[in-house]
């Protein structure tokens, strides 16, 4: 079964408007982080946002927020005010328990967004 | 100010060569890994080291060889190279937290393999 599913291959968006990509998660640990990454055409990987299973609050991070529900197993990435240098690849992974390399990152196939001015 | 740095960035080479990749982190981390990522852009986990300690060895060929000889140093050697192990090799380190739970992994800019 697929641990973190990315359902859009492929986003856009017009400059300065908000896009939402989506991330939803299957485990059965009570403990476990979600982060987005951006992946650029230059190829690295940039951390985005961290999202704890026991965060009371969305986070935040600039333009970048995770809108976390919890019960729906859903931590979707919202990017307000598009711009340009947005466009990019961007991976949804998951961590289960206590981190420390003990628990792998499980990574989503990835949503290629682009943005249009 | 590299976090992490690997090299070389491109490694060009034939089958049934041996060739080797080096990761560094200057962050202090006592967490280091190796990713492949396949050229559909797939990221898989392949090892993880803990104060040099092997951790996470994910049902890779034993022609992969990750070597740690410090906490900031992890290199990954590879024998025998095949056509499919052509792909972007990610080094990645992390510090687990005093809470415990957020352990973020940070990448390095990747090492593009192509075996010829």
């Amino acid at each position: 079964a697929q641990k973190i599913t990315q359902t859009q291959p492929g986003m856009f968006v017009q400059e300065k408007e908000a896009v939402t990509l989506d991330c939803t998660y299957d485990t059965s640990d009570p403990s476990y982080g979600l982060f987005w990454y951006k992946q650029p055409s230059s190829g690295e990987m940039i951390f985005l946002i961290y999202q704890g299973s026991y965060d009371q609050q969305n986070a935040t991070e600039g333009r970048y927020s995770l809108n976390f529900q919890k019960a729906r197993k859903s931590a979707n990435l919202v990017i307000s005010a598009s711009q340009l240098g947005d466009s990019a690849m961007y991976f949804c992974a998951m961590r289960e328990g206590r981190g420390g390399g003990y628990n792998k990152l499980i990574f989503g196939a990835g949503t290629r967004l682009a943005v249009h001015p | 100010d590299t976090a992490v740095s690997q090299t070389p960035k491109y490694l060009v080479t034939q089958m049934g060569n041996d060739k080797s990749i080096k990761c560094e982190q200057n962050l202090g981390h006592d967490t280091m890994y190796w990713y492949k990522q396949d050229s559909k852009k797939f990221l898989k986990i392949m090892f993880s080291y803990n104060n040099k300690e092997l951790i996470i060895n994910e049902t890779v060929p034993n022609r992969f060889s990750p070597k740690s000889p410090d906490k900031a140093h992890l290199n990954l050697h590879i024998n025998s190279l095949e056509l499919g192990d052509s792909a972007v090799y990610f080094c990645a380190s992390s510090q687990l937290g005093l809470a415990g739970l957020t352990d973020t992994q940070y990448f390095g800019p990747g090492t593009r393999l192509t075996v010829l």
